[in-house]
């Protein structure tokens, strides 16, 4: 079955506490991106990826990284989540950019204390 | 800038009733148009989406949204609402521009459907 995964689906962590969600597409898909989602904002993209070894930040990038070593995985890192990085995350992979669906993953809800 | 603005945060139906959900967008050319529904707990599904052509595209469950460019809209329709219609609905526009952000939200109506 095609899909995007995404883990874990619930994390509850500490401030400063290092963290990395994870995600893998099976579609063979070349763009892959991260996105947050908050009450009254939408989803807005943080980091993007156009195919292996290539990120770019989104609108929102401030407090996280990514690596895009594989083709099928595009891990979020959070070095030291704060708490206003609550929120729950998207992560979407499609064909290529623009005139592609974007698949999207179930979602990680993250809240940081 | 591209933007998608979605008027409506909130609105609530009768089951059985027409459905029309708001959508216009900023874009200097021509855009990408989607429309992706999120129900309680999962991630976003695909309804539809407009790359070109007939003006008038049907979705999945008996969506179908019209692209207007003179009025910049891009709204979603289904003529008779059933309770598992019951979710929030994200429009977004999606650029063609290597490099670039891919895909622009809007901020999402939520549908409440009544018996």
């Amino acid at each position: 079955e095609a899909q995007v995964t995404q883990n874990p689906r619930y994390l509850i962590t500490v401030t400063g506490k290092k963290l990395t969600v994870t995600c893998s597409q099976n579609m063979n898909h070349e763009y892959m991106s991260w996105y947050r989602q908050d009450p009254g904002l939408g989803l807005r993209q943080i980091y993007y990826s156009m195919n292996v070894e290539v990120t770019d930040k989104g609108d929102v990038p401030e407090g996280y990284k990514v690596s895009r070593k594989e083709k099928r995985n595009f891990p979020l890192i959070l070095e030291s989540p704060s708490p206003n990085q609550t929120s729950l995350y998207f992560c979407a992979s499609s064909l290529r950019q623009g005139a592609s669906e974007q698949y999207f993953g179930p979602g990680t809800r993250l809240t940081v204390t | 800038a591209q933007s998608v603005t979605q008027p409506d945060i909130h609105i609530t139906v009768s089951e059985g009733a027409s459905l029309e959900l708001r959508c216009n967008y900023s874009y200097g050319a021509t855009p990408y148009l989607f429309w992706y529904v999120q129900s309680p707990g999962q991630g976003l599904q695909l309804l539809l989406k407009y790359f070109s052509g007939d003006t008038l595209v049907q979705g999945i469950k008996g969506f179908e949204a019209e692209f207007k460019r003179s009025q910049s809209s891009f709204n979603l329709r289904k003529p008779s609402v059933h309770w598992s219609d019951a979710a929030e609905y994200f429009c977004a526009v999606g650029q063609a521009r290597t490099g670039a952000n891919n895909l622009f939200f809007g901020t999402g109506t939520r549908l409440t459907v009544i018996p």
